[in-house]
């Protein structure tokens, strides 16, 4: 049972390279999720999905784009790295109804370095 | 004021110990109450959920909600080296659009 997985786990980047960060679930979740956890800020929502086909801000969206590509998968890409985007990234998903009140899981992470 | 505040730690005990955590909100709207445990190097994983005021408890596990005085807790009965984790809070309003709001954790290690 697999739930939400991330690739790549760990990953360093030079400033102004791209790249994008990948998130499966297998768990028929309607509603997806991008965080990025720093010390001391805690988890801060980047972007998310409530259904496939829909993508919408979070609190720190600046310098992240996201792609719903089907109803398991949602990317989230750097266009240009910037150090202040050094974080761990998490994905998330919950219910396999639109607009739940239900938890959300959590993926493993990807911890990215950017010099 | 922030929304939700949750003390950072850390927090240390014996083996065995009752722990509690606590955080505390400012948004009378919320209304869906979990904790988290987050190991290290690892994502959080759902301990609890609740709904709006009371008790609930899933074995060394018991969650309390005090809604009037905007308030949440967690204990840990019997404490083992196994529960040594960061603990987050997280709450929402009514509402699948309203965002899940989270406490920045409180590391606890449990000591053998």
């Amino acid at each position: 049972n697999a739930g939400v997985t991330q690739t790549p786990k760990f990953q360093v980047l030079k400033t102004g390279q791209s790249m994008t960060l990948q998130c499966a679930q297998d768990m028929n979740h309607n509603s997806m999720y991008w965080y990025r956890q720093d010390p001391g800020m805690g988890l801060r929502l980047i972007y998310y999905s409530a259904s496939e086909g829909t993508t919408d801000k979070g609190e720190v969206p600046n310098g992240y784009n996201v792609s719903r590509l089907n109803k398991r998968e949602f990317s989230l890409r750097l266009e240009s790295a910037a150090p202040s985007q050094t974080s761990v990234y998490f994905c998330a998903s919950n219910s396999d109804r639109t607009y739940s009140n239900q938890p959300q899981h959590f993926g493993d992470g990807t911890r990215l370095s950017i010099l | 004021q922030k929304e939700v505040e949750q003390d950072p730690g850390p927090l240390s005990v014996p083996e065995g110990a009752i722990v509690s955590l606590n955080c505390t909100y400012s948004n009378s709207a919320f209304q869906y109450f979990m904790w988290y445990r987050q190991y290290s190097r690892k994502g959080p994983e759902l301990l609890m959920y609740t709904y709006s005021s009371g008790n609930k408890e899933d074995g060394r596990f018991t969650a309390q909600v005090d809604k009037s005085s905007k308030y949440i807790s967690l204990f840990i009965r019997d404490s083992q080296p196994s529960d040594s984790a960061t603990y987050l809070c997280a709450m929402k309003s009514e509402g699948g659009s309203e965002k899940l709001v989270f406490g920045k954790g409180t590391k606890l290690t449990v000591n053998p």
